[in-house]
């Protein structure tokens, strides 16, 4: 069974740019949680989408959004980069079935960088 | 405060000894409960989930909760230098979210 994929692994932008970043959950699963890892922040939550529905969301700015399509995989997406922008993105997987009852698996993530 | 808060360390241990990691949470409607291990330049992997008060024992490793407290624990027996890593406690509300602590850092000196 496949992993939790993300692409892209690497990515460089200029502030004021945008960017998306894409997720591929397990097979089966319909949860996908997005995640911003920074060294002085730790895992911090942006959102979760269950059935291309936003089920939960986090503390961050509008510029932050996402969204799922009909085959789970999810897309989160950053307008208007900030330097603070820089951090490593994860995506989490689960099942679904149960509100969190459920581990989450993670993908390699999206590394970040705003210069 | 934080929903989730954990001692950021580093918890320095010896080898072969009894490291004690711990964490507490501001939702009481919280269910369940989990500890993840990351390894430097790594993703988060699964170590426990627990859902209920008590311990539950898994090879070297317990999880305990206490919800009239609200804290949870993470005992690692006899550890070995391979245990060194960030511990994450994440703990999932009845709505789903998943919220992480900062982690932990272990380290274990041979």
């Amino acid at each position: 069974k496949a992993g939790v994929t993300q692409t892209p692994r690497y990515l460089i932008k200029t502030r004021g740019q945008q960017v998306t970043l894409s997720c591929s959950p397990i097979s089966g699963h319909r949860s996908v949680s997005w995640y911003q890892q920074t060294p002085g922040q730790g895992l911090q939550f942006l959102f979760e989408y269950f059935s291309e529905t936003q089920r939960n969301k986090g503390n961050f700015p509008g510029r932050f959004s996402g969204r799922q399509f009909s085959n789970s995989r999810s897309e989160m997406n950053v307008s208007t980069l900030e330097l603070g922008d820089s951090a490593l993105y994860l995506c989490a997987s689960r099942p679904g079935q149960g509100f969190g009852s459920t581990e989450a698996f993670f993908g390699q993530g999206t590394r970040l960088t705003v210069v | 405060q934080k929903e989730v808060e954990q001692n950021s360390g580093p918890l320095s241990v010896p080898e072969g000894a009894i490291a004690s990691l711990n964490c507490t949470y501001s939702d009481r409607g919280s269910q369940s409960f989990f500890w993840y291990r990351q390894y430097s330049g790594k993703s988060p992997e699964l170590i426990m989930f627990i859902y209920s008060n008590g311990d539950k024992e898994d090879g070297r490793f317990t999880a305990q909760l206490n919800k009239a407290s609200q804290y949870v624990s993470l005992l690692i027996r006899d550890s070995q230098p391979s245990d060194s890593a960030t511990y994450l406690c994440a703990v999932s509300s009845n709505t789903g979210k998943l919220i992480f602590g900062q982690g932990t850092t272990l380290q274990v000196k041979p």
